[in-house]
């Protein structure tokens, strides 16, 4: 079956870090990649998403490339704030059904 | 316009109460989830409605009972309860065309306590 494998945290870091949480998925055919961000008591905001292999999508300062040959996803930010201090959710989309990663808490401290 | 939005926010209920989860959007989609997710555990679906009518039940208690009303929302009617069940409940959406399915859009949840 489809599973989805992140890196476990939490993931201490300074502001103004690089941060790279790792991301690897197993499935069959060519699922569609996500990432999403979860802060404290509020539901998931997707962050961004990638839909065939080498595509790379990006928003708010982060990036992730879909790479089918390391079946991976990681996200990366050259430069953490605080405000990025979230829990953060790899996904992967087959056939309408997700399969999350178990989530990896990322602090960022001043 | 990408919300979809929850309520209550916040619901306490007792193992006998009957209440209902509300959720609603207006950005046309015509899939739409609910999840349960437990204190830093990734979310967990419990049913998917598409084009109004149930394609997927992921084996949920019949405790939970989902209706889609329309295209535009969708209740999760909650009955006999265990505390067990406390957690939040997230509702999703997201668009199909052609058959193919596009990435979700999450609501802020309603946090249960069942006591």
């Amino acid at each position: 079956g489809n599973s989805v494998t992140q890196m476990e945290g939490p993931v201490t870091l300074s502001e103004e870090a690089f941060l790279t949480i790792n991301c690897t998925y197993t499935a069959t055919g060519y699922p569609s990649l996500f990432w999403y961000v979860q802060y404290p008591g509020e539901g998931l905001q997707l962050l961004l998403k990638a839909t065939k292999a080498d595509d790379k999508g990006s928003n708010k300062g982060f990036e992730a490339t879909y790479r089918k040959e390391t079946t991976s996803f990681h996200l990366e930010k050259g430069s953490v704030q605080v405000s990025d201090s979230a829990v953060y959710f790899c996904a992967l989309d087959s056939w309408g059904k997700f399969q999350f990663g178990a989530g990896t808490q990322v602090v960022v401290t001043p | 316009d990408t919300e979809v939005t929850q309520t209550p926010k916040h619901l306490v209920m007792g193992m006998t109460n009957k209440k209902s989860l509300k959720c609603e959007q207006h950005m046309g989609h015509r899939a739409m989830y609910w999840y349960k997710q437990k204190a830093k555990k990734p979310p967990e679906l419990m049913f998917v409605y598409s084009y109004e009518k149930l394609s997927i039940n992921e084996s949920v208690p019949s405790r939970f009972s989902p209706e889609c009303p329309n295209s535009s929302l969708l209740n999760l009617h909650l009955h006999a309860l265990q505390p067990e069940d406390s957690a939040l409940y997230l509702c999703a959406s997201s668009q199909v065309v052609a058959g193919t399915t596009y990435e979700q859009y999450f609501g802020p949840g309603t946090r249960l306590t069942v006591t």
